[in-house]
């Protein structure tokens, strides 16, 4: 199975400094149709999980241009470039690229 | 609007057996796959089973291969989680998610196996 580590696990940060997370997984998730499929999710307390980048880059709809995705092979960053109250919660990098799916552990994001 | 409705969730005896339903609505169901995902409590997120646009492909972590059956009926919007053979570590909130790259989730439904 691809293992994906986040890191750090736990964010504590200030309200409108920037973040940013890292995901690196055990093999390339370079799929056979050449795409790239490395996704975000953001868990809010209480909430369900939420799809905010999908392909390493690329933002759905209704995610606010501060959050971005980037990276290429096996290592992966999301970065927020004003963190807001709103951003509190955990989240998760997954590979949609192999069987099975893999999330990495959770990075908690936090205000200080 | 795209949702999903997850539903069947309760409290089992361990190797009992739960169905879970996912109804969906907004959009096309017969031409997306789907996927169930869980989340133990107080842990992360585990992906659990896929299924695609017309059923006949079907993927399963092996934690629940051969005890969990994944399936959909496109006539009427349903997912379905067939779980059988439970265990306590199987206790989890369990979401389906629109599509294998999971652009969409639901609410999540509780399922606790206990004695």
């Amino acid at each position: 199975d691809v293992v994906m580590t986040q890191s750090p696990l736990s964010l504590p940060v200030t309200l409108g400094q920037p973040a940013s997370i890292s995901c690196r997984s055990s093999q390339s998730l370079v799929s056979s149709d050449g795409n790239t499929y490395l996704n975000w999710f953001q868990q809010r307390p209480g909430q369900s999980p939420r799809r905010l980048i999908y392909k390493v880059s690329n933002r759905d709809s209704g995610v606010p241009d501060r959050f971005s995705g980037s990276g290429s092979g096996i290592d992966f960053t999301l970065q927020i470039s004003r963190v807001e109250a709103e951003d509190v919660g955990i989240y998760y990098c997954m590979q949609g690229t192999h069987w099975p799916r893999t999330f990495g552990q959770g990075t908690k994001v936090e205000i200080k | 609007e795209v949702q999903l409705l997850e539903s069947g969730g309760g409290l089992e005896q361990p190797g009992g057996s739960l169905r879970l339903s996912c109804v969906v609505s907004g959009f096309t169901f017969s031409t997306y796959a789907m996927s169930w995902v869980r989340q133990a409590p107080g842990k992360g997120l585990e992906w659990v089973s896929f299924i695609g646009p017309g059923g006949l492909t079907t993927y399963y972590a092996d934690s629940v291969k051969g005890r969990f059956t994944i399936s959909r009926d496109n006539s009427k919007n349903t997912l379905y989680l067939q779980m059988n053979s439970l265990r306590a570590d199987d206790t989890a909130l369990y979401y389906c998610a629109k599509t294998g790259q999971m652009d969409v989730w639901g609410h999540g439904t509780a399922v606790t196996v206990s004695s």
